[in-house]
């Protein structure tokens, strides 16, 4: 069964940091994986969709990396600022299952 | 634009009062897919529908009904509400999962539900 494991569960950030956000997953027979972005009490945002080929995707100051046979991504956020706060949730497309499997998400508070 | 839309957005009810959360999306995708997100339990999937008329069932779906008549629309519906089903609730879309590689998603603004 795939699980999906994010770590740290919450992060803490002066604001100008460069940081790095963890996501592993059990199964590497993968589709895509996508990292999102979740304000408190809102809908996911989709920030970066890596398909299985691919080993990387970057969209501005967020850089995305895939390492399927590892069972890895992170996902890169350069020079952070107070409105990159949120909850960051990956999630991997299993190639046997018609849904994606999420993370719990790594709360980031980035501090002005 | 395109996106998915939820209503209501918060929703305040009584145990056994039947309600429906509507979800419709406006990018012609087949798939489409209702969670719950509750704290430390993450997203888990309700239902599911890969096509109009074709659905199914996804972790966790006691308690609940849904249906695909249309390919843009996809209700959430819960006959009997109880108070275990307070959570905040999810539509998703994506264009297909039929085929070999597989779109990403793309979600509504969540439904906040409350049962008292």
């Amino acid at each position: 069964k795939q699980e999906v494991t994010q770590i740290p569960a919450a992060l803490s950030v002066p604001e100008g940091e460069n940081l790095v956000l963890n996501c592993s997953f059990t199964d590497s027979a993968i589709y895509n994986l996508q990292w999102f972005r979740q304000d408190p009490g809102k809908g996911l945002t989709s920030l970066l969709l890596i398909q299985s080929s691919q080993r990387e995707q970057t969209s501005g100051r967020l850089n995305a990396s895939l390492d399927k046979s590892s069972g890895r991504s992170t996902l890169y956020i350069a020079a952070s600022q107070p409105g990159d706060s949120a909850t960051y949730l990956c999630a991997v497309r299993p190639v046997e299952l018609n849904d994606m499997r999420f993370g719990a998400g790594t709360r980031l508070t980035v501090k002005p | 634009e395109a996106q998915v839309t939820q209503n209501p957005r918060y929703l305040i009810t009584v145990t056994g009062k039947k309600l429906t959360v509507t979800c419709s999306q406006n990018m012609n995708h087949e798939y489409m897919s209702w969670y719950r997100q509750d704290p430390g339990l993450g997203l888990r999937q309700i239902y599911y529908s890969m096509n109009v008329e074709v659905t199914d069932k996804g972790d966790v779906p006691e308690g609940y009904k849904v249906s695909r008549k249309e390919k843009r629309n996809f209700p959430l519906i819960l006959e009997s509400p109880s108070p275990n089903q307070t959570s905040l609730y999810f539509c998703a879309s994506s264009l297909s999962l039929w085929r070999g590689w597989a779109y990403g998603y793309t979600f509504g603004s969540g439904t906040r539900l409350t049962v008292v």
